[in-house]
């Protein structure tokens, strides 16, 4: 089976634009959650997402947006890219809310220039 | 509110070394724990969990933690270091499940001495 897949791997954007990233969770779960890692730093929570509804939302400003579509894929979006918002963008799937095991994908590396 | 302080944001040991990656966690209800493992530019890798009972958890690749929630402790360790443990370690708490948010210490990048 595959496991989190994530798109694209890598990409390169200017300030001011728009972003969209893209997950596909493992087959059968449910549950999506987004992480922002910066370098040298632990992965930050930005959002939860189970049965195409938010669940939990971190500390990131309204320029982060995400949704979940009824295939329980979801996207992650940013407008109005900020130097500060290049990071390694995290998805992770589980197959409830509540399940004890989340599983991530590699990651879409954002530089943002 | 949940917190988790990682000691020593690089730990070098010899291989077949003892391996001791330091985490306590700050949290007001009964944490679920984790640790996981990042390879450079990829994904995180879950190498153990602890939600209830045994407080000795085990995990993938030899490595094991213990629980001790008189020191708020969840220390990761290896009895003998191999290369391939050369990487970045996170411990992590959850006040629910590590499907809802995941709060992730700052990380310890381990070496190893040939």
């Amino acid at each position: 089976d595959a496991g989190v897949t994530q798109s694209p791997t890598h990409l390169i954007k200017t300030r001011g634009q728009h972003v969209t990233l893209r997950c596909s969770p493992i087959s059968g779960h449910k549950s999506v959650s987004w992480y922002q890692q910066v370098l040298g730093q632990g992965p930050q929570f930005i959002f939860q997402y189970y049965e195409k509804e938010e669940r939990g939302r971190g500390n990131f400003p309204d320029r982060f947006s995400a949704r979940q579509f009824p295939n329980y894929s979801s996207e992650l979006n940013v407008n109005a890219l900020l130097l500060g918002d290049s990071a390694l963008y995290l998805c992770a799937s589980s197959l409830v809310s509540s399940d004890t095991e989340a599983f991530f994908g590699q990651g879409t590396r954002l530089t943002v220039v | 509110a949940q917190s988790v302080t990682q000691l020593g944001s690089h730990v070098s040991v010899s291989e077949g070394a003892l391996v001791l990656l330091r985490c306590n966690y700050s949290s007001s209800v009964p944490p679920y724990l984790f640790w996981y493992v990042q390879y450079p530019n990829q994904g995180l890798q879950l190498l153990l969990k602890y939600t209830t009972g045994a407080t000795l958890v085990k995990g993938i690749n030899g490595f094991e933690a213990e629980f001790k929630k008189s020191e708020t402790s969840f220390h990761l360790t290896k009895p003998s270091a191999h290369m391939s443990d050369a990487s970045e370690y996170f411990c992590a708490v959850s006040r629910y499940s590590s499907a809802s948010k995941i709060i992730f210490g700052s990380g310890t990048r381990l070496s190893i001495r040939p």
